[in-house]
């Protein structure tokens, strides 16, 4: 069965203390890795998508990496604006369809 | 662009009570879908759209029906609602299905059911 297991489940950061949040995955073929940031009363918000092993995608202070098991989104001295729920989702090549883990609750103080 | 639009923002139903969950889209996307969101849970997928007049079942389907007359909307119909169907309820669409584009969210439907 496919899935997808995020921890932290929560994370409470200084400002400018950089960290990493995990995704571990299992699915029967993986079309693709997503990072999602969602914020408190909205939808979830693409940030990035991942395709293969060794993959790498950067967007300001957020950078994340692949392996075949496991992704990770590092935050290099995050700022309170950077506090979010943190999704990873994973989609197998069979069904096109995503497997969305729990996320994790980043909370960085100024 | 709009993008993802979802009515209403908040609901509040009785046991047994029926009412549809609005979703439109001004992106052109042929694919859109329904998940719910629990504590504790990841987004689950209810039912999905890959075109007009074409629908399949996600995860966790029953008690909700859906159809697709046109590209822009998806409604969600929850036909009894029952306590069980508190959630969060987000619409997404990409335009090619899940297949390594990603899904464009709306902002949700909180739903409680009383």
């Amino acid at each position: 069965e496919d899935q997808v297991t995020q921890s932290p489940e929560a994370l409470r950061l200084q400002e400018g203390e950089s960290s990493s949040l995990n995704c571990s995955y299992t699915v029967s073929g993986l079309r693709g890795l997503f990072w999602y940031r969602q914020d408190p009363g909205k939808g979830p918000e693409f940030l990035f998508t991942l395709y293969s092993a060794g993959e790498e995608k950067e967007k300001e202070r957020l950078k994340a990496t692949l392996t075949k098991k496991e992704s990770f989104l590092h935050i290099t001295a995050p700022k309170p604006e950077d506090s979010a729920t943190y999704l990873c989702a994973a989609e197998n090549t069979g069904f096109q369809k995503l497997v969305f883990g729990t996320g994790t609750r980043l909370l960085v103080s100024p | 662009n709009a993008g993802v639009t979802q009515t209403p923002k908040f609901q509040v139903l009785k046991t047994g009570q029926s009412m549809t969950l609005q979703c439109a889209q001004d992106m052109n996307h042929e694919y859109m879908s329904w998940y719910r969101q629990d504590p504790g849970m990841g987004l689950r997928l209810i039912h999905y759209s890959v075109g007009a007049g074409i629908t399949d079942q996600g995860e966790v389907p029953n008690g909700y029906n859906v159809s697709r007359s046109t590209t822009e909307d998806f409604p969600l119909r929850l036909l009894s609602a029952a306590p069980s169907q508190t959630s969060v309820y987000f619409c997404a669409s990409n335009p090619r299905g899940a297949n390594g584009s990603p899904l464009h969210f709306g902002n949700g439907t909180r739903l409680t059911v009383t």
